[in-house]
């Protein structure tokens, strides 16, 4: 069954550093996201990406933070600075048309120290 | 306001048993679509099932189903013979409108435990 798969599952980084998460959409999804859980909390949405570009974005997706597909396979989400808190479960989901079913990746946990 | 509400935030059901988790939402929009997924320990979030604002039926997907009732804008979830592995975070989300591929609005989550 295709899936979502997201890379690194865990990424630690030190205050100030850039980080870049990587997600692999299924291959005939045409929207990507991503989102975030702080620990103990709901999930958050951060942006939306259709034909290439941002569709819509949240107020947590400020300057630090953008999105690319580098290549047609993945996409990325790039905190340039990172700040302690940035430290949370970060989610990439693809979907197609239709019902607009989102599949969720396994996530990448960002520890910021 | 909360667009999505949980009131539970935990809740246990004795295996074998039917639970039902709760779920309200608020949208002035007459397109939308409800979503219930669940999130075990491990923390990935696995689609359970959905539900369309002009579908005519409660949606069933094996041993879930959503009693989605349109006027009083709930879409709970029901699942039959509880097993332990049903153990984890429940979260009911909404799609508002058109274009598809607006975001989603999750709720708070329900943890439900089942006890053997």
């Amino acid at each position: 069954e295709p899936e979502v798969t997201q890379t690194p599952s865990h990424q630690v980084t030190q205050m100030g550093q850039e980080v870049i998460l990587r997600c692999v959409p299924i291959s005939n999804h045409l929207y990507f996201y991503w989102y975030r859980q702080i620990l103990g909390q709901k999930v958050e949405f951060l942006v939306s990406f259709y034909n290439n570009e941002i569709s819509e974005k949240s107020e947590i997706f400020d300057d630090q933070f953008s999105v690319e597909r580098p290549d047609g396979s993945n996409f990325t989400l790039k905190i340039r600075s990172t700040k302690l808190e940035d430290s949370a479960m970060y989610f990439c989901a693809s979907s197609g048309t239709g019902k607009n079913i989102q599949y969720f990746g396994a996530g990448t946990r960002l520890s910021v120290l | 306001a909360q667009k999505i509400t949980q009131t539970q935030p935990g809740m246990f059901v004795q295996e074998k048993e039917a639970v039902t988790l709760d779920c309200t939402y608020d949208t002035s929009d007459p397109s939308y679509g409800l979503f219930w997924y669940k999130q075990p320990s491990s923390g990935e979030m696995i689609f359970l099932i959905y539900q369309g604002s002009y579908d005519q039926q409660n949606a069933t997907e094996g041993r879930y189903s959503l009693n989605f009732q349109k006027a009083r804008k709930s879409a709970n979830l029901v699942i039959s013979a509880s097993q332990l592995g049903d153990s984890a975070m429940y979260f009911c989300a909404m799609r508002e409108g058109f274009p598809y591929g607006q975001n989603f609005v999750f709720g708070p989550g329900t943890r439900l435990s089942v006890l053997p």
